[in-house]
């Protein structure tokens, strides 16, 4: 079985690029998590849907950052316009109860 | 602030030897999960523990949930190279509530 693909898993942009990351959950998960991953701060929760509603944004950083849910199968983060400190792995996980699967991550860098 | 505090951040010892990595909180946790993360990959659930004082066991691996809910710790038996990575544990505050994550424990096991 698949599990949650990510997209790209690498990416390099310039300051004030936008940059834009791409989920698709495992197949018959309901929720579905965005995190942000660096050495000083860890494992970081961004935002996460529920049946595609979201339901905690609280860890988005600030208004640059934005994230969709449009159907069950694809969710997407946006940054704009990026900064050098956005560099970090971001993380997409879905769910069914608790346990999280999570996908390989995108690593971005913004110069 | 860090919900769950883990210690020790890094361990580095020898095959064979034993270890206990920690995780504390203030808070109580419904649940408790154990993630362990290998270098350019998404975090992998080892183990979910749900009752005050709880033990799991995983091959050399044993987890144990605090009486009280609020703490956990991981100890390894005989460390072999193949345990190196980052250990993560997270916990949900409520039941459907998303995961807080610690930092994290880095291992390294050298032959």
């Amino acid at each position: 079985d698949a599990g949650v693909i990510q997209s790209p898993r690498h990416e390099v942009t310039e300051m004030g690029q936008e940059v834009t990351l791409r989920c698709k959950p495992i197949s018959g998960h309901n929720s579905l998590f965005w995190y942000r991953q660096t050495m000083m701060r860890g494992l970081e929760l961004l935002i996460y849907f529920n049946n595609n509603v979201p339901i905690d944004d609280s860890g988005m950083p600030e208004d640059r950052f934005s994230a969709k849910m449009p159907n069950a199968s694809f969710s997407t983060l946006k940054i704009q316009p990026s900064e050098p400190r956005d560099s970090a792995v971001y993380f997409c996980a879905s769910s069914l109860k608790v346990t999280q699967y999570f996908g390989p991550g995108t690593r971005l860098l913004v110069l | 602030t860090q919900l769950l505090e883990q210690s020790p951040q890094f361990l580095s010892i020898q095959e064979g030897e034993n270890l206990t990595v920690y995780c504390n909180s203030s808070s109580v946790f419904s649940s408790l999960q154990w993630y362990r993360q290998e270098p350019g990959e998404g975090p992998v659930l080892l183990v979910t523990v749900v009752t005050g004082g709880e033990v799991k066991k995983l091959k050399r691996l044993t987890f144990q949930f605090g009486d009280a809910r609020k703490d956990s710790s991981l100890h390894i038996t005989a460390a072999q190279p193949g345990d190196t990575g980052l250990y993560l544990c997270a916990g949900a505050l409520h039941s459907g509530y998303a995961l807080n994550f610690g930092k994290g424990t880095s291992l390294l096991v050298t032959p």
